[in-house]
């Protein structure tokens, strides 16, 4: 199999927390990784690309340093939240590939709620 | 017009019929198609993926990809209400992954 842990599964902080969510590969090496925000009944949107040891790619409208991405290690990548405010609730979900020809495995997301 | 686009829903079967899901896909460089289930309030999960044209079948599950028509298609045979969930279709190159927006599906018991 090909499983991606994800956690927390939810969080409830108050405006101006910084949140960090992990995302961990516990069965393979993922050469990358990806975030993805999903609002209700609507699809993924991609929100950055990270690989093992570089930058994260992120896509147009997002904000990199709002949306610190860090891919130390070929089995983690940590996305925090920086200064968090009421508009950045959303379900936050991981996935990570082991290579490129391979499909993307997803976490269980993360339902950040900022109070 | 989507790279990827299918119908939202939600479509609604009773238990045991065959569900047929389908998207259409634009952009005929990707050659790697996928669909997953989501339930609700979590992540999608891989269900089948093919490498260009023709069908894959896995259990209850085909998927099936016409390239001519650019149609990529999933069948559900002996449909079961925990079917019930979000189907995401799509494509993928080497730097890109292209998802449509989902069909809900309800299978009612």
């Amino acid at each position: 199999g090909a499983v991606v842990s994800q956690h927390p599964s939810r969080v409830i902080c108050k405006s101006g927390t910084s949140v960090k969510i992990e995302c961990r590969s516990l069965d393979f090496q993922a050469t990358t990784m990806f975030w993805y925000r999903q609002f209700p009944k609507q699809s993924l949107m991609l929100m950055a690309t990270s690989n093992e040891g570089s930058k994260a790619t992120y896509e147009q409208g997002v904000e990199k340093d709002k949306f610190l991405i860090n891919h130390a290690s070929l089995t983690l990548s940590t996305l925090t939240v920086t200064s968090a405010h009421p508009e950045d609730s959303s379900f936050y979900i991981c996935s990570a590939r082991r290579g490129e020809s391979q499909p993307q495995h997803f976490g269980d997301g993360t339902r950040l709620s900022i109070l | 017009q989507k790279e990827v686009e299918q119908d939202p829903g939600p479509l609604s079967v009773p238990e045991g019929a065959i569900v047929s899901l389908n998207c259409t896909y634009s952009n005929s460089a990707f050659q790697y198609f996928m669909w997953y289930r989501q339930y609700s309030r979590k992540g999608p999960e891989l269900l089948m993926y093919t490498y260009s044209s023709g069908n894959k079948e896995d259990g209850r599950f085909t998927a099936q990809v016409d390239k001519s028509s650019k149609y990529i298609s999933l069948f559900i045979r002996d449909s079961q209400p925990s079917d019930s969930a979000t189907y995401l279709c799509g494509q993928w190159g080497t730097y890109k992954y292209i998802f449509g927006t989902g069909t809900r599906l309800k299978v009612l018991a």
